[in-house]
């Protein structure tokens, strides 16, 4: 199966600053790879499809980008309700796998 | 809107069978256009999807667990189900329902239950 490596583990960033959080694939995943929020004691919800598309009701200071291999999830601006856990998941090949997230706190 | 319930036991001591529900209310579970799927996540790690259910009936599941799981569904409740036989400690975790986004593909999750905890303790 396809290993989805995240990096940072953690990553800790002031309100209005920039987030960059990294997510690897052991094998291309095309542009098959979604991004999720998770905030403690709530399910995941989907942000990103397809690498670049945002879900239904998504703010536009999450972008996806990269192809491949490698991808990036940014936050332009943090805004308080932001600070969470953030998984990427490849759908490229069964079966589907997450990576281990990456925990975004207040600097 | 389309919103998914799970329920289950709770605890659970070694070598039992795990049955767990999801409740599809506000949209037809039959509807062809959507799978269903179960996803889990043990205490502060990351996301193991389980299996799903296609709207044939036909299922899918994961390797790793792929002989101890079953998903089945209900058209006259709204809800599919996942059994798991023979549980330990390695099967504690929150247990998601969530709803395919493409059918009949590998996909990703667009719609998901609150999640319900299962503690496997003797």
């Amino acid at each position: 199966e396809i290993v989805m490596t995240q990096s940072p583990a953690a990553l800790s960033v002031s309100p209005g600053e920039r987030a960059t959080l990294s997510c690897r694939a052991s094998q291309s995943v095309s542009s098959n790879l979604a991004w999720y929020q998770q905030k403690p004691g709530q399910a995941p919800r989907l942000l990103i499809y397809g690498t670049y598309s945002r879900a239904t009701g998504i703010p536009a200071r999450f972008s996806g980008s990269g192809s491949g291999t490698g991808f990036t999830l940014t936050i332009s601006s943090l805004q308080s309700e932001d600070f969470a856990i953030y998984y990427c998941q490849q759908y490229y090949r069964w079966p589907e796998t997450f990576g281990q997230g990456t925990k975004v706190e207040i600097k | 809107q389309v919103q998914l319930q799970e329920s289950g036991p709770g605890l659970m001591k070694p070598s039992q069978t795990l049955s767990l529900t999801c409740i599809v209310s506000g949209g037809s579970i039959n509807s062809g256009t959507s799978d269903w799927s179960w996803i889990r996540q043990p205490a502060g790690k990351g996301l193991e999807w389980i299996g799903r259910i296609y709207t044939s009936g036909t299922t899918n599941y994961s390797p790793s667990l792929k002989g101890r799981v079953t998903i089945s569904v209900d058209t006259s409740k709204n809800q599919f189900s996942l059994r798991l036989t023979s549980v330990t400690a390695a099967d504690t975790a929150v247990y998601y329902c969530a709803r395919d986004s493409i059918s009949y593909s590998t996909t990703y999750f667009d719609l998901w239950g609150r999640g319900t905890l299962v503690t496997v303790s003797s």
